[in-house]
């Protein structure tokens, strides 16, 4: 069975800075998507970002981007120029694109960031 | 286009009572999957629908059941509710369902078990 890792409970970071929220993941399929939803206060799970496997180039949205290392099974996402509208649960979520396979999302524990004004 | 809508948002009732959860899905999905949250366990996947089939569920007890109509529309339905049934309750929807195809979440059902 799959497992998601966000090692980070709990992260701060100052208006205008970068932080970078880690995800790693165990898999022994070759061909998945990794997504990261955000979780603000009102509940409401939006989807960040997403990146196929097979793709070797890094997935960005705007102030989103992420480090997808394969081999590492590591999937970080890297916020640039935080905003306070950024605050909110981080999910880093795996889905098999395995044929026949179940498409549920498997997700992490999630990470709680603050963004400090 | 209007986004997944949940019914009701909120809810309270007591042990040993059941409880029915509804879902709209985005206008042209057709797949339905459902999520319980809790702070201990996290995000579990429930099960999913498409076109009227259940095609996976999760490591629920048979308490927990749901169904889908002809419209797409998702109900859950938890009989017999204990304490620890108490959870955010997700639903997303998506076109078809495959893993290329992007979930998208309604705003979820909070139900609090007394």
């Amino acid at each position: 069975a799959q497992t998601v890792t966000q090692s980070q409970p709990e992260m701060s970071v100052q208006e205008a800075e970068t932080v970078t929220l880690s995800c790693t993941y165990d898999t022994s399929e070759s061909d998945y998507y990794l997504f990261w939803y955000k979780q603000p206060p009102s509940r409401q799970m939006i989807l960040v970002i997403r990146q196929e496997a097979y793709k070797q180039q890094n997935a960005t949205e705007n102030r989103f981007s992420v480090n997808f290392q394969k081999a590492a099974k590591s999937f970080s996402l890297k916020i640039s120029d935080s905003q306070l509208g950024d605050a909110a649960m981080y999910f880093c979520a795996y889905r098999s694109a395995r044929q026949g396979g179940s498409e549920k999302l498997v997700f992490g524990k999630g990470t709680k960031l603050t963004v400090n004004p | 286009k209007a986004g997944v809508t949940q019914t009701p948002r909120y809810l309270i009732k007591t042990r040993g009572q059941q409880v029915t959860l509804s879902c709209s899905p985005i206008s042209g999905h057709r797949s339905v999957s459902w999520y319980q949250q809790t702070p201990g366990q996290g995000l579990q996947f429930l099960f999913e629908y498409f076109s009227e089939t259940q095609r996976n569920k999760g490591n629920f007890p048979g308490r927990f059941s749901g169904r889908q109509f002809s419209n797409s529309r998702s109900e859950m339905n938890v009989s017999t509710l204990e304490l620890g049934d108490s959870a955010l309750y997700l639903c997303a929807s998506s076109s078809l369902p495959s893993a290329s195809e992007t979930q998208y979440f309604g705003p979820g059902t909070r139900l609090l078990v007394l």
